[in-house]
């Protein structure tokens, strides 16, 4: 059973859909992830928050828009993507932001 | 800047067998390395971390690894897999405190009776 929540586990969208993936934690961490996967490769860092402000932002298109509202939730707002955003996508959490990344089951994202 | 490769994209091997995964990286600077495991339709799951201390770690699931500084090498080790075993495994390095994790390409273990 994994400690980190994402919802929902698989998404259809439209070119010129509007979405979020949210994802949940309630183990007091207070640094947060967002990162995307694609088949049969390594994840690749999106953003990292930290006591919920936006620390890192891997020079990802603006089309994705993240959000913390909270030390126990990240969303991750979508808009206009593209087929090549099409993936898994991933959240993760940890204590602090050098300590050991605990991982959602992700949202798979397909784009039409 | 720091990287990870991950020498075997593919290991098969039999039930019960030992089995080695490789993962050599590169940084001028002390690093925190971790395993992660992939099973099929899930996220990733930590199997064991070095952080300081003892270089040899333990980790779940009976695998362990070791940390050669000299060698800038961080294998995982399994003296005897089980089916169960079958997934993708990742090495992973960060060496500053900003929690930016570098991930080698990945090694695809295949356990077979």
């Amino acid at each position: 059973d994994t400690e980190v929540t994402q919802t929902p586990k698989h998404l259809v969208m439209g070119m010129t859909n509007k979405k979020s993936l949210k994802c949940e934690q309630h183990m007091g961490h207070r640094a947060m992830y967002w990162y995307k996967q694609k088949a049969k490769k390594p994840p690749e860092l999106m953003f990292v928050y930290s006591y919920e402000k936006l620390s890192i932002n891997e020079s990802v298109p603006s089309r994705f828009s993240p959000e913390c509202p909270n030390s126990s939730l990240l969303n991750l707002h979508l808009h206009a993507l593209q087929p090549e955003d099409s993936a898994l996508y991933l959240c993760a959490s940890s204590q602090e932001r050098s300590q050991p990344q605990h991982f959602g089951d992700g949202t798979r994202l397909s784009i039409l | 800047a720091q990287s990870v490769t991950q020498l075997d994209s593919q290991v098969p091997v039999f039930e019960e067998a030992p089995v080695e995964l490789r993962c050599n990286y590169s940084s001028s600077v002390s690093v925190y390395l971790f395993w992660y495991v992939q099973y099929p339709n899930q996220g990733l799951q930590l199997l064991l971390k070095y952080l300081s201390g003892s270089t040899l770690v333990k980790g779940i699931n009976g695998f362990e690894a070791e940390f050669n500084k000299s060698q800038t090498s961080f294998h995982l080790r399994k003296p005897s897999v089980h089916i169960s075993d079958t997934a993708e495994y990742f090495c992973a390095v960060s060496e500053d405190s900003w929690g930016k994790l570098q991930f080698g390409a990945g090694t695809q273990v295949v356990v077979t009776p």
